[in-house]
């Protein structure tokens, strides 16, 4: 399956300030990407959906503002969280999606902690 | 609407033993389901999936799942549990309509525990 990196793993910023995720796809030219937030034992939610070239597709409840998403190439795709508060700390994860005869399959990145303070 | 529901919060096996992390399923439409593990603090590793081939199917580590119509399940099993089994296991449902690429329903995980 696809290799997919995330950079950093883990950021602690103070509150207001903005933090920029990473999400590569190492092996593999990805049109689309995924984002995912996960609490403490909690399943993933999904964010927004990121396709090369044009704006991200965002799900219900998600301020596009907040979460600015840009995927510029086809192995790269960024999340950044602007003017960050302690409710924004969680693990965001990406996924690439490869697609096949018979569907798709989503292959996940390490995750990115954070921790606002 | 389709939905994933995993029946067991918690899971605990001696390693050794014998692992079922149990899974139903909803849906209109015919699904692509997977199961994905999660180590503390990584990301989702994808264990084996369905996708309306042969009903059952053969993961990594030793996981195998079979995809039961009748009864909309998709349990996995594995024969022998290994301390390095112990992780959270997400069953995940996607629907192979065109008009919704990508969207995958994940149950809400099951916590495998292993004791020596």
């Amino acid at each position: 399956g696809a290799v997919v990196s995330q950079h950093p793993s883990r950021v602690i910023c103070k509150s207001g300030t903005s933090v920029k995720i990473e999400c590569r796809s190492l092996d593999f030219q990805a049109t689309t990407m995924f984002w995912y937030r996960q609490f403490p034992k909690q399943s993933l939610m999904l964010m927004a959906t990121s396709n090369e070239g044009s704006k991200a597709t965002y799900e219900q409840g998600v301020e596009k503002d907040k979460f600015l998403i840009n995927h510029a190439s086809l192995t790269l795709s960024t999340l950044t969280v602007t003017s960050a508060h302690p409710e924004d700390s969680s693990f965001y994860i990406c996924s690439i999606g490869q697609r096949a005869p018979a569907g798709e399959t989503q292959y996940f990145g390490p995750g990115t902690r954070l921790l606002v303070l | 609407a389709q939905s994933v529901t995993q029946l067991d919060s918690h899971v605990s096996v001696s390693e050794g033993t014998p692992v079922l992390l149990r899974c139903n399923y909803s849906s209109s439409y015919s699904p692509s389901l997977f199961w994905y593990v999660q180590h503390p603090n990584k990301g989702l590793q994808l264990l084996l999936k369905y996708t309306s081939a042969a009903t059952l199917v053969k993961g990594i580590n030793g996981f195998e799942a079979e995809f039961k119509k009748s009864e909309t399940s998709f349990h996995l099993t594995k024969p022998s549990a290994h301390m390095s089994d112990a992780a959270e296991y997400f069953c995940v449902v996607s629907d192979n309509r065109r008009s919704n690429t990508g969207k995958l329903i994940f149950g809400q995980g099951t916590t495998l525990q292993v004791k020596p």
